[in-house]
């Protein structure tokens, strides 16, 4: 167990529709990371998160939004989705700045877009 | 684009056997990273070295970095049919000011008992 918690662990929703992804990061951990893994691809980079910041963004499409609260968890809003939005998507944390160390991984939310 | 890349993209062993992994990547970096992925789950760290070291060992892991040639290999010896999984690389590549970790495309290890 990473201590990163991800819900919901599957969701099946219908085109053009809109889901919200939630991760608690590990406790401590003030950065969040967000990726997409599609079907046997590699992890895509989404966006990443310091103590409530933006501080990198990736290849993230603009029907595609996150934040962090104040709390330190994150949500990914996935809006308009497409059938090509299915896919796995993972949150991780870490103690350290973004991008100087080990990432822990939820268990991901599978998203299937109908 | 992605930072890095591993090779082969998949590799099928015999359990006992050793298996090789590389990863080239494309641009300076602070530090590297393995991680493996079992099917559909999340991914778990393994190693991280970083750009002054030339070599590490975790267990039966041993990771190389070759800064000259943008590079890396991870080695796991004595495989066992439990390491069949995917291996990732990932390299932080600054932009906007900030570090963000990259992953590569994976190499699917199984390993045959």
């Amino acid at each position: 167990d990473s201590g990163v918690t991800q819900t919901p662990k599957h969701l099946i929703t219908a085109t053009g529709q809109r889901v919200t992804l939630r991760c608690s990061p590990r406790s401590g951990d003030l950065s969040v990371y967000w990726y997409q893994q599609s079907l046997d691809q590699g992890l895509q980079f989404l966006i990443q998160y310091y103590n409530g910041e933006e501080r990198a963004k990736g290849n993230i499409l603009e029907r595609f939004s996150a934040q962090q609260f104040p709390d330190l968890h994150s949500e990914l809003n996935l809006s308009s989705l497409e059938l090509g939005d299915s896919a796995l998507y993972f949150c991780a944390s870490s103690v350290e700045s973004p991008g100087t160390g080990e990432l822990f991984f939820g268990e991901g939310s599978r998203l299937t877009v109908l | 684009s992605q930072q890095g890349e591993e090779d082969p993209q998949a590799l099928s062993i015999q359990e006992g056997e050793n298996a090789t992994m590389n990863c080239s990547y494309k641009t300076s970096i602070n530090n590297l990273q393995w991680y493996r992925q079992n099917s559909g789950r999340g991914l778990v760290h393994l190693i991280l070295i970083r750009s002054n070291e030339r070599e590490k060992h975790s267990g039966r892991l041993r990771v190389t970095l070759d800064t000259s040639k943008k590079s890396s290999s991870l080695l796991i010896t004595a495989s066992r049919a439990a390491d069949t999984a995917s291996y990732f690389c990932a390299t932080d590549a600054f932009s906007g000011g900030y570090n963000k970790l990259i992953f590569g495309a994976g190499t699917r290890l199984a390993v045959h008992p």
